[in-house]
């Protein structure tokens, strides 16, 4: 399998901050890394796929990047509906789909 | 916009089966990967496996032997059967599809999830 390691596991944040979080993999799987949000009772996200490459109708304040094995998701300037999970997915091999371990972003 | 439900039982008792179905609506289930990912009280995104239209099905390893996975094209339908349930399944079950698009793929569009509790 490929590991993912996610971090930090949570985080606490003001709105119209600059906040990052961070996945590595366990071996290289070039850009094929997605990023996704998830908010309780809602249906997540995507925000991110193949490392840098926005998802329609996301807001542009959310951007990706890295390639090999460390990836980053920066959102440039929090909005209140962004204080959620966030979770990372390599797609480089499906045996198995594997995610980071999630990252909590909360209201300081 | 593709939008996908689930729809089955909240409550499953231990050693017994449990049974989900994602319905597909705004698009056509004979295209894409439609895929089952749950997420554990205190855990993270666990994948559970993928099923094309065809019946091609691509499954997770650790639950492999328990998992069986089936679409009905006619009913723009697929579902999830996972056996032999302990309290380690309790979870929130997400259909979703995955989408490839000739490079790489991503689950595009998901389900807003159902919580399955394992308990007698």
């Amino acid at each position: 399998d490929i590991q993912v390691t996610q971090s930090p596991s949570s985080l606490s944040a003001s709105v119209g901050d600059r906040v990052t979080i961070t996945c590595r993999t366990s071996q290289n799987i070039a850009y094929h890394l997605n990023w996704f949000r998830l908010k309780p009772g809602k249906a997540p996200q995507l925000l991110i796929y193949a490392a840098s490459i926005l998802q329609s109708g996301v807001p542009s304040r959310f951007s990706g990047s890295g390639s090999g094995t460390d990836f980053t998701l920066t959102i440039s300037s929090l909005q209140p509906e962004d204080f959620a999970t966030y979770y990372c997915q390599q797609s480089y091999s499906v045996s198995p789909i594997t995610f980071g371990q999630g990252t909590r972003l909360e209201i300081k | 916009q593709v939008q996908l439900q689930e729809s089955g039982p909240g409550l499953v008792k231990p050693s017994e089966t449990l049974s989900l179905t994602c319905t597909v609506s705004g698009g056509s289930i004979s295209s894409s990967y439609w895929s089952w990912i749950r997420q554990s009280p205190g855990r993270g995104l666990e994948w559970i496996g993928c099923i094309y239209y065809t019946g091609r099905t691509e499954y997770n390893p650790s639950l492999k032997s328990r998992v069986t996975l089936s679409v009905d094209t006619s009913e723009n339908q697929f579902s999830l059967n996972l056996s032999s349930v302990t309290a380690a399944d309790t979870a929130v079950y997400y259909c979703a599809r995955r989408v490839y698009d000739g490079t790489t793929s991503r689950f595009d569009s998901w389900g807003q999830g159902t919580l399955v509790t394992v308990s007698s």
